[in-house]
């Protein structure tokens, strides 16, 4: 059973733009959230973090929220441009393991010029 | 820092033949993972390390796999016998906090 799920495999949006991807998990104990970044032929890269002690996080272009009622995420890009073209993977990690991330499928964003 | 290295970038090999992949984490990381990725089940954990110590290994799919961790600068995962299910996308990732991934192993078992 997936317990972090992305269920939007592909993304669209227009340089300029703004560019929304969501997550959303089953799981209660986990604490913490990240978003990663893959570019093909490369391993994936850490962009932005959130713990469940805070509902918003931003670090410039991008800006992490979450809802823990829900217990869902977002990532938004803002404004987008034509680099942030990548695989986005978000992840989960708490339940008593530290240091263990369960990671979605993962949205394949595409930022058009 | 050069990141986490892991060799070889790409390995093709014949059904039944023994494969080891090799991964070189962060100096000062004391966390090392193995990640294997697919299409169909995405980025799955395999197995991890603690201070060269295996912790959970519940993601390893059967006992033709094999991971150690001799020192605190290599790590290896090894496939005895491999077989074509087993193609997919090996990462190594090392962690003091945040979890940095290697480039990958793509593995193409014939």
């Amino acid at each position: 059973d997936q317990q972090v799920k992305q269920n939007s495999p592909s993304l669209s949006v227009q340089e300029g733009r703004i560019s929304i991807l969501n997550c959303d998990y089953t799981n209660s104990m986990f604490d913490y959230f990240l978003w990663y970044k893959k570019y093909p032929a490369e391993g994936p890269t850490f962009l932005i973090s959130i713990s469940s002690i805070k509902d918003k996080n931003e670090d410039g272009r991008f800006t992490v929220f979450l809802n823990k009622s829900a217990k869902h995420l977002s990532l938004h890009i803002v404004p987008s441009q034509p680099g942030d073209s990548a695989v986005y993977f978000c992840a989960a990690r708490g339940g008593g393991s530290n240091y263990k991330l369960t990671f979605g499928k993962g949205t394949l964003l595409t930022v058009n010029p | 820092d050069a990141g986490v290295i892991q060799s070889p970038r790409h390995e093709v090999t014949e059904m039944g033949q023994e494969v080891t992949l090799r991964c070189k984490p962060i100096s000062g990381h004391d966390y090392l993972f193995w990640y294997r990725q697919t299409m169909m089940r995405g980025l799955e954990l395999l197995i991890y390390f603690n201070n060269n110590v295996p912790i959970d290994d519940s993601g390893m799919p059967e006992d033709r796999f094999s991971a150690k961790m001799p020192n605190a600068s290599f790590s290896t995962l090894k496939i005895q016998p491999s077989e074509p299910r087993d193609s997919a996308v090996y990462f190594c990732a090392s962690s003091a906090d945040t979890q940095y991934f290697g480039p990958g192993t793509r593995l193409t078992v014939l």
